[in-house]
């Protein structure tokens, strides 16, 4: 098994870019997550989904969409890039909620010019 | 807001010695989980305490859990050079979302 894989390893873009995180896992996990973490600030939680065709926000949504339309698949989407997205990006998958044990991808790191 | 705040942030000892890490909180979580993150790489889950004063031991790390479940303590005996990595707490505030602490940053020098 690969566990979960994210895409791309680094990104760099320009203020008002858009561009889509991958990630994709293949442990039939039900709960997937992404988190993005600053220095001193520890992951901070942007949407995760129970399942197929299920999402929510979560504490720092703005700025990001996502969708869910498979078990295995949960693209993150940064629609307008800023300065303030400047971060490494984290997906995460579980067995069925936030209280299990979280299996995370290597990480994204992404700068906004 | 930060509700679970850990300490030190840095720590930096040599090896052999004894060290302690704290995960506090003003919240009572249902579970409380410790992750350890090495540079370049995603966390991963050391251990997860639920009962109020649990205490469990991975190895030379002993993990415990307040009796309120606020707080939580990571104790490590005789540290060695692979101990060295960003150590991360992370409550369950509900069953889908996990507060994280912003880390401790653990250097054992040989």
């Amino acid at each position: 098994n690969a566990g979960v894989t994210q895409t791309p390893k680094f990104q760099v873009l320009k203020t008002g870019q858009s561009m889509t995180l991958q990630c994709a896992q293949d442990m039939n996990h039900e709960y997937m997550s992404w988190y993005r973490q600053d220095p001193g600030m520890g992951l901070r939680l942007i949407h995760y989904s129970v399942g197929a065709g299920i999402t929510d926000q979560g504490e720092v949504p703005n700025g990001y969409n996502v969708s869910r339309s498979t078990t295995e698949d949960f693209p993150l989407r940064l629609l307008s890039a800023a300065p303030s997205q400047t971060s490494v990006y984290f997906c995460a998958s579980s067995w069925t909620s936030g209280k299990d044990t979280q299996y995370f991808g290597p990480g994204t790191r992404l700068t906004v010019l | 807001t930060q509700l679970l705040e850990q300490s030190p942030q840095f720590l930096s000892i040599q090896e052999g010695e004894n060290l302690t890490v704290y995960c506090n909180s003003s919240s009572v979580f249902s579970s409380l989980q410790w992750y350890r993150q090495e540079p370049g790489e995603g966390p991963v889950l050391l251990v997860t305490v639920v009962t109020g004063g649990e205490v469990k031991k991975l190895k030379r790390l002993t993990f415990q859990f307040g009796d309120a479940r606020k707080d939580s303590s990571l104790h490590i005996t005789a540290a060695q050079p692979g101990d060295t990595g960003l150590y991360l707490c992370a409550g369950a505030k509900s069953n889908y979302q996990l507060i994280w602490g912003a880390g401790t940053k653990l250097i054992i020098k040989p």
